[in-house]
C-alpha cells in the first residue's frame, strides 16, 4: 500500500525566514510526486510534478526536489501570502489515483 | 481558461437521505476523479472515470457511487447518508500524459 508522510504538521515562520517541508513516501512504481497548496475552503492548487530522483523545479519562492525516498519543498524568504497548507501526493502503479499526505500547515508572520 | 466547476458549493442533508454532487471538468480533460477530505483522514481517493468508465475505486462502501457522461461531466452519489459522510468532496480533472491534476473548489457536505 502506498504511504505518504509529511513533516512537520505545522510550521510558523517569520517573514523572510527560509525553511523546508518534507514529504517521505513508500510506493511501488512511482509515476509522479505532486505538490499542491490549499487555502482554507478551497480546492488544492497545483504547484509541481516531479518524476525522477534528482529532479528539481522552481516557481517564485518555492523549489521542489526529489530523491528516491522523499521530496522537499524549500521556501525561500517567505511572505505572509505563502501561508497555506502544503500537500504532497504520489501517483504510483496503474491508473490515475493520488495518495496524499496529511499536509503541512504553514503560517508566515510579519 | 475555465477551471473545474463543482456544484453545489454547500449542501446540508439529513441522515438517511441521498445526495448527488456534480463536476464539470476542464474542456478537453477526459479523466475525472473524486476525493473526500476530512480533518481526520485528509484527502482520500474515491474513484476515477475515463471515457464514461470507472477505472479505479478507492476503499469506500458501496453507498458511494459515480458516473461520467459522454461530455466528461461527472456526478457522484452518496446514498443513506451518515454523519461521518460530512466532508469536503473534491473533483479533479486531468488531460492525460504528464499534466497534473486540476482540482475544483469542492462541495462542502454537512450531514445532520
Amino acid at each position: 500500500e502506498d504511504q505518504v508522510t509529511q513533516s512537520p504538521e505545522a510550521l510558523r515562520l517569520q517573514e523572510g525566514e527560509s525553511s523546508s517541508l518534507n514529504c517521505s513516501y513508500t510506493v511501488s512504481g512511482l509515476r509522479g510526486l505532486f505538490w499542491y497548496r490549499q487555502d482554507p475552503g478551497k480546492g488544492p492548487e497545483f504547484l509541481f510534478t516531479l518524476y525522477s530522483a534528482g529532479e528539481e523545479k522552481e516557481k517564485e519562492r518555492l523549489k521542489a526536489t526529489l530523491t528516491k525516498k522523499e521530496s522537499f519543498l524549500h521556501i525561500t524568504a517567505p511572505k505572509p501570502e505563502d501561508s497555506a497548507t502544503y500537500l504532497c501526493a504520489v501517483e504510483a502503479g496503474g491508473g490515475n489515483k493520488l495518495t496524499f499526505g496529511t499536509g503541512t500547515q504553514l503560517k508566515v508572520e510579519l | 481558461k475555465a477551471g473545474v466547476t463543482q456544484t453545489p458549493r454547500y449542501l446540508i442533508k439529513t441522515r438517511g437521505q441521498q445526495v448527488t454532487l456534480s463536476c464539470s471538468p476542464i474542456s478537453g480533460h477526459r479523466s475525472v476523479s473524486w476525493y473526500q477530505q476530512t480533518p481526520g483522514q485528509g484527502l482520500q481517493f474515491l474513484f476515477e472515470y475515463f471515457s464514461e468508465t470507472q477505472r479505479n475505486k478507492g476503499n469506500f462502501p458501496g453507498r458511494f457511487s459515480g458516473r461520467q457522461f459522454s461530455n466528461s461531466r461527472s456526478e457522484m452519489n452518496v446514498s443513506t447518508l451518515e454523519l461521518g459522510d460530512s466532508a469536503l468532496y473534491l473533483c479533479a480533472s486531468m488531460k492525460g500524459g504528464t499534466e497534473g491534476y486540476t482540482f475544483g473548489s469542492g462541495t462542502r457536505l454537512t450531514v445532520v
